[in-house]
């Protein structure tokens, strides 16, 4: 199985708003990834937990919150967001720790609209 | 720096009209090299890694090649459902994260 789960599928929020991305994954990767992706654009790496910790933030403004509750959970908290913070963003897993030459599996993705 | 640039930017083919997309790339010691596929609003969705000059891999019409310098995606007598957006990346000896290149979007016509 190598699916790794997002919810939910579609956010507005307007911009004092407070909400949270989920994603989840179940086939025991140790690396777990948030992307932002614009249109026609390539995904974009914000953030990277390995072994549930913290290990590459890209210089993402504060606004945005990465948190890894436990090894297959990973969320990204939002708050008082900008309309260009419009995006899809994308949760991935791969099987080794960060740094690691693997594969990354990508979640569907949550199409985020900021009013 | 790593690079990756992709071409053609965009690809129009007849359905069964076979062809080739290029990524190109520039890194201190290929680690891997990944294509993905990515349909309008949906996630990528990982097709091949190749590790190593010479290596070739198969999926239905789809099949990948890599050099030193750049890798291929062969598309063999394309459909309508191959339409899409390919996405390749490289990991190198010392960046340990994905280079993305651009992308290429495929648009075959029935």
């Amino acid at each position: 199985d190598t699916e790794v789960t997002q919810t939910p599928k579609h956010l507005v929020m307007g911009m004092t708003n407070k909400k949270s991305l989920k994603c989840e994954q179940h086939m025991g990767h140790r690396a777990m990834y948030w992307y932002k992706q614009k249109a026609k654009k390539p995904p974009e790496l914000m953030f990277v937990y390995s072994y549930e910790k913290l290990s590459i933030n890209e210089s993402v403004p504060s606004r945005f919150s990465p948190e890894c509750p436990n090894s297959s959970l990973l969320n990204l908290h939002l708050h008082a967001l900008q309309p260009e913070d419009s995006a899809l963003y994308l949760c991935a897993s791969s099987q080794g720790g960060w740094g690691t030459y693997n594969e990354q599996f990508f979640g569907p993705g949550t199409r985020l609209t900021v009013l | 720096e790593d690079q990756v640039t992709q071409s053609p930017e965009a690809l129009r083919l007849q359905e069964g009209e076979s062809s080739s997309l290029n990524c190109s790339y520039t890194v201190s010691g290929l680690r891997g090299l990944f294509w993905y596929r990515q349909d309008p609003g949906k996630g990528p969705e990982f097709l091949f890694t190749l590790y190593s000059a010479g290596e070739e891999k198969e999926k239905e019409r789809l099949k990948a090649t890599l050099t030193k310098k750049e890798s291929f995606l062969h598309i063999t007598a394309p459909k309508p459902e191959d339409s899409a957006t390919y996405l390749c990346a490289v990991m190198g000896n010392y960046g340990q994260n994905f280079v993305f290149g651009p992308g290429t979007r495929l648009s075959v016509l029935p």
